[in-house]
């Protein structure tokens, strides 16, 4: 079993829609979270952290469950230039090096 | 602002051929970090260095080595490269990764597309 898993993609959508990504995590001594985009042929960038509390920045919202070693990235009002890979990201902790593992990402394609 | 710096952009090398890709960050930060992305697979770490001075295996190290020279560079080397070394290999650095409960991304290189013929 992966240590990070996502959905499979490709999520095809129109624009405007509400997209959800979901990723589950295997090692429980995960320490922090993220979600990062990756643009096609580019280097993945960082697109925001994840708390427990959940937090928003602008049309997106992460959500993360720790009992459940679950965590989200809900997308509204999709535009088209919100089409890449989205990468679900979680950090070891120290005594495990303080790593980071990548799912493998799901792919999102916005359509006009 | 130029970040996370990786050379070449792109190799074609020959089987049991050797090359070393270079890595230097100018963000001061004190851990980087070599993976590999192929399709389907995600990134997966080959190596890491925590510190200046230490370097560490991540999950596919086999058929590399690295060399952390100083805080700015780290470099990773393929002594006799293999078709299954084609990938497109990513440089990253993060300023406190070995810190618990530290927020930290990572910052990427822009990539070097290696293909072994």
């Amino acid at each position: 079993r992966k240590e990070v898993e996502q959905d499979p993609g490709p999520f095809n959508v129109p624009e405007g829609a509400t997209v959800a990504f979901n990723c589950t995590y295997s090692n429980s001594a995960s320490q922090s979270f993220f979600w990062y985009r990756q643009d096609c042929r580019k280097e993945p960038k960082l697109l925001m952290s994840v708390y427990s509390s959940g937090n928003e920045d602008g049309r997106f919202t992460a959500q993360l469950n720790r009992a459940s070693q679950y965590i989200s990235l809900l997308i509204r009002d999709s535009k088209l230039s919100d089409s890449a890979t989205y990468l679900c990201v979680v950090k070891v902790s120290r005594n495990q090096g303080g790593k980071l593992i990548f799912g493998q990402g799901t792919e999102l394609s916005v359509k006009p | 602002n130029a970040g996370v710096t990786q050379t070449p952009k792109f190799q074609v090398l020959k089987t049991g051929q050797s090359m070393t890709l270079q890595c230097a960050q100018d963000m001061n930060h004190n851990s980087m970090y070599w993976y590999r992305q192929d399709p389907g697979m995600g990134l997966r770490l080959i190596y890491y260095s925590a510190s200046e001075g230490t370097t560490d295996k991540g999950e596919v190290p086999n058929g590399y080595n690295v060399s952390r020279l100083n805080k700015r560079e780290f470099s990773l080397r393929l002594e006799s490269a293999a078709p299954s070394q084609t990938s497109v290999y990513f440089c990253a650095s993060s300023e406190s990764p070995l810190y618990d409960r530290a927020n930290y991304g990572y910052t990427f290189g822009s990539g070097t597309r290696l293909t072994v013929v």
